[in-house]
């Protein structure tokens, strides 16, 4: 089955950096996209941006352009996304999502479980 | 960049009952590229519709999508207990993909 198993829980101080990890299975990684979506506590979904798997291509939301990466590991089957420069206001539930649109954005039709980053001094 | 408005915020009903969620876009969503999601209390989002009206795998028959351009809406033709939950919408025309602030679906 479909799964996308991501890293753990993360404390960083304003100014540091971030790299959260989602590892896949049970799909051709190489066939798909990655989005990244975060959640701040009590709020709603925001889309941080989005990586092809097959070519390679990024696509990030002008609000994170410059203070975030998104990779991915083919050989390992993970998808990594680094967020630098940290505020508080970055203190949120990381997800990544899987999307079948290799070549432009579509929809995510499988979610990882989610990873806490907390950005506190 | 596509400002999509959820409304009702919330939406109070008993179980068995019709629930209607809208979702209206500032801009014409292109190709209707858009989807909806429920989320659960500390749970990540699923989907439950993409391109507008097309339901995504195991997704009960209670739940449609439809409309076009700047109007979307989900219904739930009669809610069951594990309805209950917060649905975003998503459109996914133009870049940067955006998302509504939810409504959430709460018992009545």
């Amino acid at each position: 089955q479909v799964q996308l198993v991501q890293s753990g829980a993360e404390v960083k101080k304003p100014g540091a950096s971030v790299k959260v990890s989602c590892k896949a299975s049970g799909f051709t990684f190489t066939s798909y996209a990655i989005n990244w979506v975060r959640q701040a506590p009590g709020q709603g979904l925001e889309w941080m941006g989005w990586i092809s798997v097959y070519n390679g291509n990024t696509n990030y939301a002008q609000k994170f352009q410059g203070r975030v990466t998104m990779t991915t590991d083919t050989s390992s089957s993970t998808a990594y996304m680094e967020l630098r420069s940290l505020r508080s206001d970055d203190t949120a539930v990381y997800y990544c999502a899987r999307d079948n649109g290799v070549h432009v954005v579509r929809w995510c039709d499988y979610w990882g479980q989610g990873t806490l980053v907390t950005v506190s001094s | 960049e596509i400002v999509l408005t959820q409304s009702p915020g919330t939406l109070s009903l008993s179980p068995g009952e019709r629930a209607t969620l809208s979702c209206r876009a500032s801009q014409s969503v292109s190709s209707s590229y858009l989807a909806w999601y429920q989320q659960k209390p500390g749970q990540a989002p699923r989907l439950l519709i993409s391109g507008a009206s097309s339901r995504a795998t195991g997704i009960p028959d209670r739940f449609s999508g439809s409309g076009s351009g700047t109007d979307f809406t989900l219904t739930i033709s009669r809610l069951e207990p594990e309805d209950f939950a917060v649905y975003y919408c998503q459109q996914y025309g133009t870049s940067p993909v955006t998302f509504g602030q939810g409504t959430k679906v709460e018992v009545k």
